[in-house]
């Protein structure tokens, strides 16, 4: 079975910065995503990690530790539009995705 | 460009009946899933499809059944529902399984079971 934890709440101010970690431990490994969900709608892509190392795309970064058996997402400059949930999901050997619970992140004014 | 489309929106329904809910994607896409979505378990997959014709159980299955006659439909039926099948179910498609093609997901079917 597969296993990813990652924290259930988290809450910051507008124009600070969120780490989202999540751990995982699965059979096999074929890459990572991060999705973000808001209240009531699908989840949309944010990020994919095969590689261990740092992707950036605009306010958003995504990090990934195979040996570790880790990653985060990382928010910047966060605005309240990020308000929503945050998606860890690992893909494994038989290509098939399991996710995490998400956490829920609360932007403050 | 719809991308994916399900119906219904939303549905209550009497346990013992049996319901189909329906998944369309226009983007010609081999791979598609149905998931669940319940309170503080995230989302978890019930059957998926790598290409049509083919289909797979996911982690749980047991109550659920699914056909991919062609590319773009996948429906997904509950026999004789029960109270614990109440949740939000999504359908997703990926143009494939492997690599960093990500998987799009439609609206979600809110599905009341009593």
């Amino acid at each position: 079975g597969q296993n990813i934890d990652q924290p259930t709440e988290m809450t910051a101010t507008e124009g600070a910065i969120v780490q989202i970690n999540c751990t995982y431990q699965t059979s096999g490994f074929n890459g990572l995503f991060w999705y973000q969900q808001h209240a009531g709608e699908a989840p949309t892509f944010l990020s994919y990690n095969v590689l261990d190392g740092l992707e950036e795309k605009g306010r958003f970064s995504s990090f990934l530790s195979r040996s570790k058996g880790y990653s985060y997402l990382l928010l910047k400059e966060l605005q309240m539009k990020d308000s929503a949930s945050y998606l860890c999901a690992v893909r494994d050997g038989d290509y098939k995705l399991s996710f995490g619970a998400g956490t829920t992140v609360t932007v403050r004014a | 460009i719809a991308g994916i489309t399900q119906a219904p929106t939303s549905q209550i329904l009497a346990a013992g009946r049996r319901m189909t809910l329906r998944c369309t994607q226009d983007m010609r896409h081999n791979a598609m899933y149905w998931y669940r979505q319940d309170l503080g378990l995230g989302l978890r997959l019930i059957h998926y499809s790598n290409t049509a014709g083919t289909t797979g159980k996911g982690e749980v299955p047991d109550g659920y059944s699914v056909s991919r006659a062609n590319t773009d439909d996948f429906p997904l039926t509950l026999a004789s529902a029960v109270p614990s099948q109440t949740s939000v179910y999504f359908c997703a498609s990926s143009d494939g399984t492997s690599g960093s093609l990500e998987q799009f997901f439609g609206p979600g079917t809110r599905l009341t079971v009593l």
